[in-house]
């Protein structure tokens, strides 16, 4: 069973960039369609952008500009960049395991890391 | 973007009632929809996907329907585990987007 843990500071300044990973386990990276999902307290999900594990992207045009997700294939780990965070991004971040084609929904997640950002 | 909405955003009922959650989308997105059940403090878990189709390990009290632009998600007889919020969600066109979700509270 595929498991997957987000790591990574608990909290960020303003105008500083958030840099989460996430640990695959239980199965390979490889074939599979990788996401980050965020959640601010106590308000729905934002699907922030995919990654394939041969390094093709997708990212949610809301945060384009500011966002790049990364992999390495030889860690089974994929990886979120946030540039210029504000009180805004604070929010608990998922990473998230879709298909193996796009266009799938978001059949395995990992527990979630709370990044806020603060002075 | 799709807007996906759904109604009602708190549902209050009983054990052993039956309940539908309604979601709908700004455009058609044919039947790419999943179902997610999000507990506090929890990561959301996967229920239906493709409008319909049960994941494995559900129980068959939740069902799903709907194409196009009109979802829904029904529990049949409610279990005390049941109570929860719950998110769809439109796979068809990106960004993917979610509803805001339909809290579902014991009476």
């Amino acid at each position: 069973q595929v498991q997957l843990q987000e790591s990574g500071p608990g909290l960020v300044k303003p105008s500083e960039t958030l840099s989460l990973t996430c640990t695959v386990s239980g199965g390979s990276i490889s074939t599979y369609y990788w996401s980050w999902i965020r959640q601010p307290p106590g308000k729905g999900l934002e699907w922030i952008g995919y990654i394939h594990y041969s390094g093709s992207t997708n990212y949610n045009p809301s945060l384009r500009s500011r966002v790049t997700i990364s992999v390495d294939t030889s860690k089974n780990q994929f990886s979120l960049k946030l540039t210029s965070v504000t009180a805004a991004d604070t929010a608990v971040y998922y990473c998230a395991r879709l298909g193996t084609v796009g266009g799938t929904p978001f059949a395995h997640w990992g527990h979630g890391t709370l990044v806020t950002v603060s002075a | 973007d799709i807007q996906m909405t759904q109604s009602p955003s708190t549902l209050s009922a009983s054990v052993g009632d039956r309940v539908t959650i309604t979601c709908r989308a700004s455009q058609s997105i044919r039947n790419w929809l999943a179902w997610y059940q999000q507990k506090p403090g929890k990561a959301p878990k996967l229920l239906i996907s493709q409008a319909s189709s049960l994941e494995n390990g559900v129980p068959s009290r939740f069902s799903g329907s709907g194409s196009g632009t009109e979802f829904t998600l029904s529990i049949s007889t409610l279990q005390p585990d049941d109570f929860a919020t719950y998110y769809c969600q439109q796979y068809d066109c990106y960004p993917y987007t979610f509803g805001q979700g339909t809290k579902l509270e014991i009476k």
